[in-house]
C-alpha cells in the first residue's frame, strides 16, 4: 500500500463547476499538506502549502486537511479551461522528504 | 533566474553511458533536492543538499547514482553506466530552507536505448 493514496481520474468537468481532489494517507506522522499543479511537459507549480489540520482559501482554492481522517482536499471554484493540468497532493513529517500522490488529471471544458 | 532551471532539457543515451544532468536552482535558495518521477506518477524523492552538504542521499536507487553541489549553487546527478529502467523524468527542486515550500525545476526527461 502506498503512503498517499490519490485517484488518477481523468475528472472533465464543466466551465464554471467546482472541481473537487482529495487525498488519503497512511502516515499520521505527516504534518505538511501541499497541492501542486502541473501543466503538460512542465514542473510541478505550488498552489497550497498547509501546516496540520484546518482550511486555507486563496483566491478561487481552497485546501482542508483532516489529520484524524487522514484525508486532505482541494476545491477550485468557479474552474476555467486554463485549470485544466494534473493536480498531485505531497506531504511532508517535518523534514524535506516529499511523499506525493500519483496525481489528478482534470480537464475543464469550455 | 525566476526559477529552477534543468539541463538539457532531453537527453537520449545509449545504455552503459554516464550522464550527468544539472539543476541551477532559485537564487538564494540553500536547500536543493532531486527527485525521479515515473510516468503518471507523483515525484520520489532521491537526495538532498543544504549549502554544499549531501544531508540524505537514502533515495538514491544504487551506487551507480551520484550528486554534487559543491559550490552550494549548482548541482549536477550523475548516472553511470546508465540501464534502460534508469528511463525517466528527473526533477530538481529548490527551497529557502529545509522547512520551507519547494520549487520545481521543469525536470530532465532522460532515455536510454
Amino acid at each position: 500500500q502506498k503512503e498517499v493514496e490519490q485517484d488518477p481520474g481523468p475528472l472533465s468537468v464543466p466551465e464554471g463547476a467546482i472541481v473537487s481532489l482529495n487525498c488519503t494517507y497512511s502516515n499520521s506522522a505527516f504534518q505538511y499538506f501541499m497541492w501542486y499543479r502541473q501543466y503538460s511537459r512542465k514542473g510541478p507549480e505550488l498552489l497550497m502549502y498547509t501546516y496540520s489540520s484546518g482550511n486555507k482559501e486563496d483566491g478561487r482554492f481552497t485546501a482542508q486537511v483532516d489529520k484524524s481522517s487522514k484525508y486532505i482536499s482541494l476545491f477550485i471554484r468557479d474552474s476555467q479551461p486554463s485549470d485544466s493540468a494534473t493536480y498531485l497532493c505531497a506531504m511532508n513529517p517535518n523534514d524535506y522528504k516529499l511523499s506525493f500522490g500519483a496525481g489528478t488529471t482534470v480537464t475543464v471544458r469550455a | 533566474g525566476a526559477g529552477v532551471s534543468q539541463s538539457p532539457r532531453y537527453k537520449v543515451t545509449k545504455r552503459g553511458q554516464d550522464v550527468a544532468l544539472r539543476c541551477d536552482p532559485i537564487s538564494g535558495h540553500v536547500s536543493l533536492y532531486w527527485y525521479r518521477q515515473a510516468l503518471g506518477q507523483g515525484p520520489e524523492f532521491l537526495t538532498y543538499f543544504n549549502y554544499e552538504a549531501q544531508q540524505d542521499k537514502s533515495g538514491l536507487p544504487n551506487d551507480r547514482f551520484s550528486a554534487e553541489r559543491p559550490e552550494g549553487s549548482i548541482s549536477t546527478l550523475t548516472i553511470q553506466r546508465t540501464e534502460q529502467r534508469d528511463s525517466a523524468m528527473y526533477r530538481c527542486a529548490s527551497s529557502l530552507g529545509v522547512d520551507q515550500p519547494q520549487h520545481f525545476g521543469d525536470g530532465t526527461r532522460l532515455s536510454i536505448l
